[in-house]
């Protein structure tokens, strides 16, 4: 089981729906990124994390520490939105010098 | 502007032709970092930096050099490289100040490394 799981995998909306992206974990974290992956391939940061909630024009994100459970919300989503969304967690284990565990990513897809 | 500068942003080479992709960040963080990602494997990180002259091997280090010098760059270094390495790549920063990654993290805008 991979320490990091995000659904769905692949999501198609239509333009102006409410979107939720969702992220579990098993590991002690310290923190959480919510990244972005253009078509073109840039990765960009959306959200860092360590508690509650973080709000950033029409992104939500949220975590619940108890539950090991973060998720992204996209409100009045749009066409431009389309990209691969990726979860990363910084782990508490193993001396983490080095550890931001990612997702496999979300697929995202916004029609007009 | 903050940023993570990576190049060439495009790279096609010949198996056994040294090269080396360089990245550069003007934050002055200490931490970086190299990943890269292929296709339902996602993200893995080939080699960090905690600080310069200091550097270690992530999970997938083989047929791969770093070096830091300087706290700014971070060049990524494939001696001999091999079709196998034929994926795109990132360089990544955060400061380390509490620990890798507990603040924002900044990427490159990646290479794309093809080896025929």
């Amino acid at each position: 089981k991979n320490e990091v799981e995000q659904s769905p995998q692949n999501l198609t909306a239509q333009e102006g729906e409410f979107i939720t992206i969702n992220c579990s974990y098993s590991v002690g974290i310290s923190a959480l990124h919510w990244l972005q992956q253009h078509p073109g391939g840039g990765i960009v940061s959306l959200f860092m994390l360590s508690s509650g909630k973080k709000k950033h024009g029409r992104l939500i994100a949220t975590i619940n520490i108890q539950e090991k459970h973060s998720s992204l919300h996209i409100t009045a989503s749009h066409p431009r939105d389309s990209a691969v969304y990726i979860c990363a967690v910084r782990s508490l284990s193993s001396g983490s010098a080095r550890q931001l565990t990612f997702g496999s990513g979300t697929q995202l897809t916004v029609l007009p | 502007e903050a940023q993570v500068t990576q190049n060439p942003r495009y790279l096609i080479t010949v198996t056994g032709k040294k090269l080396t992709v360089t990245c550069s960040q003007n934050m002055n963080h200490e931490y970086m970092s190299w990943y890269r990602q292929d296709p339902g494997l996602g993200l893995r990180q080939i080699y960090y930096s905690m600080n310069v002259e200091v550097t270690d091997k992530g999970d997938v280090p083989e047929g791969y050099k770093v070096s830091r010098k300087e706290k700014r760059n971070f060049p990524l270094i494939l001696e001999s490289p091999s079709p196998n390495q034929t994926s795109l790549y990132f360089c990544a920063s955060s400061r380390s100040g509490q620990g890798a990654f507990n603040t924002e993290a900044f990427f490159g805008q990646g290479t794309r490394l093809t080896v025929v």
